[in-house]
């Protein structure tokens, strides 16, 4: 079955650069959507078709995929941003939906 | 926009249980649903998805032949009957939307809780 990998975890101080990935061999093919998901609380949606920022998403949110590595990039990191990020994606068929393992920010 | 997942509750290994999901503040017949469960601790596990129309039905190998995904559009709710529940399906489950098919969950439900134990 198809997987896709990413950290356990990254840490940053507030204001540096965090950046997260998620390897999978289906992306140079295939989007990656990524999701924010805080303690307690339904994900939500911070970036989706590898590059593209929903409305209400701040700017130091950004996206990238090359080859089989998609990036999700927060620019400036806030303490706020402490949360679990997921990318989601699908295999080459289009018909088995993933999620990588997620990954834990920790801003301090 | 919302949705609202209810039907979850504790329920012993072997046994049912049907999970619905209330649509609003949006044109439900345009979208496609899917099904995403978090086991304590654990990370997003994609469980089965329905198309907009159709409507077609796609299922994770751990749930396909005991789970079904439905949706009746009159009601704006999905549902999925969980059968022969394991200890391994104890999760939140959570419904959520995508405008195409096969595109990313642009909006998430808070979930339900399903604990299965003896």
């Amino acid at each position: 079955s198809y997987e896709m990998t990413q950290p356990p975890s990254v840490s940053v101080s507030p204001g540096q650069t965090a950046r997260i990935t998620c390897s999978g061999d289906a992306l140079p093919d295939k989007y990656a959507y990524w999701y924010q998901q805080k303690s307690g609380q339904a994900p939500v949606l911070v970036m989706f078709e590898d590059s593209k920022r929903p409305s209400g998403i701040p700017e130091r949110f950004s996206g990238s995929s090359s080859g089989t590595v998609a990036t999700l990039t927060i620019s400036g990191a806030q303490v706020e941003d402490e949360a679990d990020y997921h990318c989601y994606s699908t295999d080459r068929s289009g018909l088995q939906r993933v999620f990588g393992g997620g990954t834990k920010l920790t801003v301090i | 926009v919302q949705l609202v997942e209810s039907g979850g509750g504790v329920v012993q290994p072997g046994r049912s249980l049907r999970l619905s999901c209330a649509g609003s503040g949006f044109t439900f017949t345009t979208y496609a649903f899917h099904w995403v469960r978090q086991a304590p601790g654990k990370g997003l596990e994609w469980v089965a998805s329905i198309s907009s129309d159709l409507p077609d039905k796609w299922y994770a190998d751990s749930v396909k032949g005991r789970f079904n995904v439905s949706r009746d559009n009159s009601r704006n709710t999905i549902y999925l009957q969980m059968n022969s529940l394991t200890t391994d399906d104890t999760a939140k489950y959570h419904c959520a939307r995508s405008y195409g098919d096969h595109d990313g969950f642009d909006f998430w439900g808070q979930g339900t809780m399903v604990a299965v134990s003896s």
